[in-house]
């Protein structure tokens, strides 16, 4: 089945780094991935979206890749700070589908 | 900054009743959907309505649910008999023409407690 796979285990970083997130897809073809931000009992928040000939995306502290052969975005948030603590959530669409990982959480520890 | 707005932001409702939530997508939006996570679990795909119509609905969209734009700014999600696994947040989002270049805007979801 067509499945969009995000990390399941919390990512717990030291404020200042770098988080890096990764987002895999099988049996499934995105003409494009976006990455959302969701705060918990709120609805997602667009970040970034990146097609599938692109390969790599950044607004401010955000950089998205796409990387095609290894059927996988990388998502990364430099500088990190408290305030990016939230659940990231990789979303990937091929046509009228549009397939939502189960995000990963981030803490970012001050 | 445009919204997304939905109501109810919470509805406790009995189980096989009906309830009607509604969401006023940005005004110069063309693409609407309707989304649902339940507690702890993944946001999952509704159905998505364009041009007055339903252009696609997931398995989970059964004949219990439909959907309208009764008036050119609503767009509602219809539940016929509520059941207990329909509880859950429902979240409507819209996006625009430029489709593909932008993402979804979402409200800030209804809350559905079936009891």
């Amino acid at each position: 089945s067509q499945k969009i796979e995000q990390n399941s285990e919390a990512l717990n970083i030291q404020e200042g780094k770098t988080a890096t997130l990764t987002c895999n897809y099988t049996n499934y073809s995105p003409a494009y991935l976006q990455w959302y931000r969701q705060d918990p009992g709120r609805g997602p928040v667009f970040l970034l979206l990146i097609r599938e000939n692109e390969k790599e995306k950044r607004k401010e502290r955000l950089k998205v890749t796409f990387d095609t052969t290894l059927k996988q975005s990388l998502f990364h948030i430099t500088a990190s700070q408290p305030a990016d603590s939230a659940t990231y959530l990789c979303v990937g669409t091929g046509g009228f589908k549009t397939i939502f990982g189960a995000g990963t959480r981030l803490f970012v520890k001050a | 900054e445009p919204e997304v707005t939905q109501t109810p932001s919470h509805q406790v409702t009995q189980m096989g009743q009906e309830v009607i939530l509604r969401c006023v997508p940005i005004s110069n939006h063309l693409y609407f959907y309707w989304y649902r996570q339940i507690l702890g679990q993944k946001v999952e795909f509704l159905v998505s309505f364009y041009n007055n119509e339903i252009s696609e609905k997931s398995e989970i969209f059964d004949d219990q649910f439909s959907v309208e734009r009764p008036d050119g700014s609503n767009f509602t999600l219809k539940i016929r008999s509520t059941k207990l696994e329909d509880s859950a947040m429902y979240f409507c989002a819209s996006r625009g023409q430029g489709g593909q270049n932008y993402g979804y805007t979402f409200g800030s979801g209804t809350r559905l407690t079936v009891v």
